[in-house]
């Protein structure tokens, strides 16, 4: 079974800087893909960021973007010149390539709370 | 831009009575999901569905749960008999045939 581990259950950063939020994982899949989300305080979980495991480029999505170490099974999120709008939990979510693909079912962590203040 | 959307958005209900969450994906979604989040708790997983068929379920997905798709568009999570620890935030989410999952707003479900 596949796990994913966020070890900073909290965070902040002042406005307009830029912060980084860390995520290990736990597999022994070769073929996968990694999300981060956001869950701000409505509750809606929001897709932010996907990594496909078999591409070395990290990707990047405007202000955020991930350093994916497959080696070393990390996916880290950073969210450069942060606003007061990116203050939410963050969700690091593990997905196994699933042939056929019916399933594709997430695992996710438990969680970074980011606190972004004036 | 399309967005899954669930209702209601807070339901309170007694101890032992059924329950039904609702869910309206996006038209071109052909895979869909049921996930529990317990308050201050991680997401988890409970049952994939796809073509009118359960694809996978969790441990957490028993004989109390049920899903359906009953008229196309709805997607439905049932608790037959619920329990105090069935109160949770409950997410749908479909997904096209790429692998991103898209989310609802999620129903918040009290079990007094």
């Amino acid at each position: 079974a596949q796990t994913v581990t966020q070890s900073q259950p909290e965070m902040s950063v002042q406005e307009a800087e830029t912060v980084t939020l860390s995520c290990t994982y736990d597999t022994s899949e070769s073929n996968y893909y990694l999300f981060w989300y956001k869950q701000p305080p409505s509750r809606q979980m929001i897709l932010v960021i996907r990594q496909e495991a078999y591409k070395q480029q990290n990707a990047t999505e405007n202000r955020f973007s991930v350093n994916f170490q497959k080696a070393a099974k990390s996916f880290s999120l950073k969210i450069s010149d942060s606003q007061l709008g990116d203050t939410a939990m963050y969700f690091c979510a593990f997905m196994k390539h699933a042939s056929g693909g019916s399933n594709y079912k997430l695992t996710f962590g438990k969680g970074t709370l980011l606190t972004v203040n004036p | 831009e399309p967005e899954v959307t669930q209702t209601p958005s807070h339901q309170v209900t007694q101890m032992g009575q059924e329950v039904i969450l609702r869910c309206v994906p996006i038209s071109n979604h052909l895979y869909f999901y049921w996930y529990r989040q317990i308050l201050g708790q991680k997401v988890e997983f409970l049952v994939s569905f796809y073509n009118n068929e359960i694809s996978e379920k969790s441990e957490i997905f028993d004989d109390q749960f049920s899903v359906e798709r009953p008229d196309g568009s709805n997607f439905t999570l049932k608790i037959r008999s619920t329990k105090l620890e069935d109160s949770a935030m409950y997410f749908c989410a479909g997904r096209t045939g790429r692998y991103e999952q898209y989310f609802g707003p999620g129903t918040r479900l009290t079990v007094t």
